[in-house]
């Protein structure tokens, strides 16, 4: 399975300001995603990060609040914008790196995450 | 939306206790998947399952895919103290790689 580096894993931030979070993953991969875990809380998928295009927002998430980039097949970013307390979570990271043959080795693969917190 | 509801929410057990969690949607899904988190960690990918009616084991750890596609479960036999930690079930409706998670149960497990 596919090797996920995210960096920086940890940031406290004051509010108003921004912080990239870079993914880099070990091997090409058709689909990137961030997701966001709220304090306690499960994960939410924010957008697909799709490679030479705009990244595609789920429900809730604007462009504007969360850019996303998409280089090449092993590097995105993730922008948390202005960001307010309200943004304290952590941001993941993840990969679809197929092919699909069941087990555990396949796809589905998550960086360690960026646990960010806002003052 | 779509949504996952996920059970029991915490479980709180004795080591060498089997253990059981499940998750129901009203939604089909065509990939079930579990995960674990450990604190200060992303989730880690336990078990992936493709097909309706299948059974899969990854040692102690054995999950199924409900053949009504609708739900998953997820058995740990003969617990051991770093089992401790949030598992987490997740489907994928649409084969994009796009996931939906349930909200999580906490296991804790008594030396």
């Amino acid at each position: 399975s596919a090797v996920i580096s995210q960096k920086p894993s940890r940031d406290i931030c004051q509010r108003g300001t921004s912080l990239t979070i870079q993914c880099q993953v070990d091997s090409q991969v058709t689909m990137m995603f961030w997701y966001r875990q709220q304090p306690g809380q499960s994960l939410t998928l924010i957008a697909t990060a799709n490679q030479g295009s705009e990244a595609t927002y789920e429900s809730g998430f604007v462009i504007d609040k969360f850019p996303i980039s998409r280089p090449n097949l092993t590097f995105s970013t993730l922008t948390v914008s202005n960001m307010s307390p309200e943004d304290s979570s952590i941001y993941l990271c993840s990969v679809d790196s197929g092919p699909r043959q069941g087990g555990i080795d396949y796809g589905y693969t998550f960086g360690s995450g960026t646990r960010l917190t806002v003052v | 939306g779509q949504q996952l509801n996920q059970s029991p929410q915490s479980m709180f057990i004795q080591e060498g206790e089997d253990v059981s969690m499940n998750c129901t949607s009203s939604s089909i899904f065509n990939t079930w998947l579990w995960y674990k988190q450990d604190p200060g960690e992303g989730p880690v990918l336990l078990i992936a399952l493709y097909k309706a009616g299948e059974l899969t084991s990854n040692g102690r750890l054995t999950a199924q895919f409900g053949i009504t596609r609708k739900d998953s479960f997820l058995n740990i036999s003969a617990s051991i103290p770093s089992d401790v930690g949030i598992y987490f079930c997740a489907g994928d409706s649409s084969n994009t790689g796009k996931l939906i998670f349930g909200q999580g149960t906490t296991l804790q497990v008594k030396p």
